[in-house]
């Protein structure tokens, strides 16, 4: 699987827009872009994946750059309850191997 | 639907004890994981199952830790003995069986709340 990276940290206000970034610059043709998230004592969870298009569900939406090196997973109101640690995963979809998590980013949404 | 259920949630112990994590996880998903949490990283696979055999043990320390899972579906993780490292949140996960098309599309893990392991 192609490696991530992700900022550490971000903060972001209550009720405005969290953009969680993720680098994915050696992302193969075949990979999908996952993106889960922890919240403090619990397991994680999954949230949203795509391949090139943009991607939206109930929880999140999700942008890929063109050249599938990038992506931006955006909350677009968030809530204290999406104070989390958030996971950016590339993988082929038909692979049933584990999920390659790295450290993350902690979004911590303030009032 | 019941999501992953894990017992006990907190355990401590000290060193050189033994100790077990319960799993069962959700109906008819064919595909078992176990993962390691130490606390500030990312969830490490320790063994992966898929039915009742092992697809992937390659990251369990086997001199210490053992898996099985009787019948393809709960399971039980052992640690024998405990050392002070083995401190972290141990998580099971598990997935739809792969193949089917459209659950393979997905491939989405599901996770329980995890097992809190203090060894002092």
């Amino acid at each position: 699987d192609a490696k991530t990276t992700q900022p550490p940290s971000m903060d972001c206000a209550e009720g405005r827009a969290a953009n969680l970034p993720c680098n994915h610059s050696t992302i193969s043709g075949n990979e999908y872009v996952y993106w889960y998230r922890q919240i403090h004592s619990q397991g994680p969870q999954y949230i949203i994946h795509g391949l090139k298009n943009n991607e939206t569900n109930e929880m999140a939406s999700l942008i890929i750059t063109e050249d599938r090196k990038s992506s931006t997973l955006i909350l677009p109101h968030a809530t204290l309850r999406d104070t989390a640690v958030y996971y950016c995963i590339v993988r082929v979809t038909n692979s049933g191997y584990a999920l390659n998590f790295g450290k993350g980013t902690s979004l911590l949404v303030t009032p | 639907e019941a999501g992953v259920a894990q017992s006990p949630r907190y355990k401590i112990i000290e060193k050189r004890q033994s100790v077990a994590f319960w799993c069962n996880p959700i109906s008819g998903h064919a595909t078992l994981y176990w993962y390691q949490q130490i606390l500030g990283q990312g969830p490490k696979l320790l063994i992966q199952f898929q039915n009742n055999g092992v697809v992937d043990d390659s990251q369990l320390p086997k001199d210490r830790f053992s898996a099985e899972r009787l019948k393809g579906v709960d399971s039980t993780l052992k640690i024998q003995p405990a050392k002070l490292e083995d401190s972290a949140v141990y998580l099971c996960a598990s997935s739809p069986l792969q193949g089917l098309a459209g659950v393979r599309a997905k491939n989405i893990q599901y996770f329980g709340a995890g097992t809190r392991l203090s060894v002092l």
